[in-house]
Order: structure tokens, then sequence, then C-alpha cells
């Protein structure tokens, strides 16, 4: 399976904050990877899919302008939390497509918690 | 809207017991279905599923989709306290990218 790391593990932030979250594919070059948001108690709800190249497309509900991803390599995608607030807390997890094309492997996922 | 809707939500048992957790889905383009179990960081792949009948087997764990009735399901025996989790099914559906509809998940307890 494919191995991939995300950075930081763990952020706190003020309110009116941004953050980047790192997702790195570390054995192979990953033209999409998939960005999640998962609440406590809650399942992962897909927030963006991630193209290298070419604009991030986005679910419906999540808003462009504030989830900034950036996809600029076949190897890295950052997750740019925007004027963060409290309720953007939550573990966000990355996650590329496996060499056989259809299987997903997550990173270790990041745990953001916003003050 | 896709939807994949898993059953128990909960489920404990005792050390050496076995456990069937079930998976159904709504889903439209249907592409596969894989579980996933979720320890305390992100969750770990076990199967990918994509023809009916055929059963899917790694040890302790095995797993059958069935297409008919738009369900899969996830046995664990001979249960171990390291076998506690939340074990999460997820629909890949779709004409894109690989999109994954996860369900909410059973949260595994499992008791010495």
């Amino acid at each position: 399976g494919a191995v991939v790391s995300q950075h930081p593990s763990r952020v706190i932030c003020k309110s009116g904050t941004s953050v980047k979250i790192e997702c790195r594919s570390l054995d192979f070059q990953a033209t999409t990877m998939f960005w999640y948001r998962q609440f406590p108690k809650k399942s992962l709800m897909l927030m963006a899919t991630s193209n290298e190249g070419s604009k991030a497309t986005y679910e419906q509900g999540v808003e462009k302008d504030k989830f900034l991803i950036n996809h600029a390599s076949l190897t890295l995608s950052t997750l740019t939390v925007t004027s963060a607030h409290p309720e953007d807390s939550s573990f966000y997890i990355c996650s590329v497509v496996g060499t056989s094309g259809s299987e997903q492997y997550f990173g270790p996922g990041t745990r953001l918690t916003v003050t | 809207e896709d939807k994949v809707v898993q059953s128990p939500l909960s489920l404990v048992v005792h050390e050496g017991d076995t456990v069937t957790l079930n998976c159904s889905y709504e889903v439209t383009n249907f592409r596969s279905l894989l579980w996933y179990k979720q320890e305390k960081k992100a969750p770990t792949f076990l199967f990918m599923l994509t023809s009916s009948g055929i059963e899917k087997k790694s040890g302790r764990l095995s797993s059958i989709l069935d297409k008919k009735e738009l369900s899969s399901i996830l046995n664990i025996t001979a249960t171990q306290t390291g076998d506690s989790a939340i074990y999460l099914c997820a629909v890949e559906a779709g004409g894109g990218a690989q999109k994954l509809v996860f369900g909410q998940g059973t949260r595994l307890t499992i008791n010495p």
C-alpha cells in the first residue's frame, strides 16, 4: 500500500488565524489526493478532491475560499484553513489512491483545535 | 443522494466471540466497497470488494459483498482485544475520481 504522511499531527491556533496542513505521498506519485474531515464520533466526510496542477473540486457545502487546497506537486497537497473558527476544530485526514487505482490509503491525520 | 449505513453502531463482546458487522448502501454507479479499521488515528485499509459472492479473507477477518442485496458483511472470528476499533465501510460510487462515501462506522469493543 501507499505511505502517506501529514504534518502537523496536532495544532492549536487562535480564532481568526490560518493554519496549513501538509499531506505527502512518500512512495509514489499521486495525481489525486482527497481531504476528509471527521468530527468526534462521526464518520469521515469528504471535503474536496485535490488534483495535481489544477483546481481542487469541493463537495457541496464546503467553502472553497475558507479551505484552500494546493496540489503543486505529485507528492504534496496542502490544505489551508483560513480565518479559523472554533467550529473548524476537527480531525483532518488526507488520502491517496493506491497503485491499483481503487483503494485509498490515509494519512495519520491532523487534529486541529481552534480556541 | 448516495448513502451508506452500517449496523450495529456499537457492539460489545467477549474475547473469543465471533462478530458480524453489516453495511448496506444506496449509491449511483457502484464501483467498489471498502472496509477500514480505525483505531486512534486514520483508517487502515482492510478489504476492497467489487464482485458479488467472492469472499475476501485475511487471517481472522473475512468479508463478502452481495450486490443483489446492496450489502456487505465483515466477519471477525476468535476476536481479540486488539480488534477493538471502529470499523468503517465505504463505497466508491459515481463517475468521478474514486470518491468514497463512508458509513457511520461500527464501534467494536472486545472485553477480555
